[in-house]
């Protein structure tokens, strides 16, 4: 199985600061990687998809970027809807795996 | 709109079965693949199994092989997993979600709690 590692597994950031979330994968999956945000006690919503593309209706602040084994998740411009835990997951081949998650805190 | 709503979560003792289902509207359900994805309390995400959009293709996470089965009755446009020897480490928030290439939407999940 592709093991997927996010890095940090948390951070602290402030409104309107820039953000990155780094994910790597254990073995080369091209741009089949994907990125959802969940909020505590809320289902997972889909934000990116092949590594760059943007899920109907997510707004641009969310961009990825990354391809082979190391992928980046970044929030230019960080609001408070904006602050829940961030996952990605490999959809190069089965069984599909998931990054331990990072959880975006206010400072 | 679309929507994915599942049900048939509760409480089931260890070694015990309980099946799983994800009733969905707002979109053709003939033409998605469907996926069940779940999340133990205070745990990341773990994708559990795939069933292709005609149901002839299936396919499931190592640790569930052989104890889950996924399904689908496109007719009734509803998602079932069949969870057959349960344990306390099955307990979980289990989602149906959709997807083709790649997971684009959620339901709300539904609670299993494997306990005597």
């Amino acid at each position: 199985d592709i093991q997927m590692t996010q890095s940090p597994s948390s951070l602290s950031a402030s409104v309107g600061d820039r953000v990155t979330i780094t994910c790597r994968a254990s073995q080369g999956i091209s741009n089949f990687l994907a990125w959802f945000q969940q909020k505590p006690g809320k289902a997972p919503k889909s934000l990116i998809y092949a590594a760059s593309s943007l899920q109907s209706g997510v707004p641009s602040k969310f961009s990825g970027s990354g391809s082979g084994t190391d992928f980046n998740l970044t929030i230019s411009s960080l609001q408070p809807e904006d602050f829940a835990t961030y996952s990605c997951q490999q959809h190069y081949s089965y069984p599909w795996t998931f990054g331990q998650g990072t959880k975006v805190e206010i400072k | 709109q679309v929507q994915l709503v599942e049900s048939g979560g509760g409480v089931v003792q260890p070694g015990r079965s309980l099946k799983l289902f994800c009733a969905a509207s707002g979109f053709t359900f003939s033409n998605y693949d469907m996926h069940w994805v779940r999340q133990a309390p205070g745990e990341g995400l773990e994708w559990v199994a795939v069933v292709s959009y005609d149901g002839s293709n299936k396919y499931y996470a190592d640790s569930e092989k052989g104890r889950f089965t996924i399904s689908r009755d496109n007719s009734k446009n509803t998602l079932y997993l069949q969870m057959a020897s349960l344990t306390t480490e099955d307990t979980a928030v289990y989602y149906c979600a959709r997807g083709v290439a790649t997971i684009d939407f959620w339901g709300q999940g539904t609670l299993v709690t494997v306990s005597s």
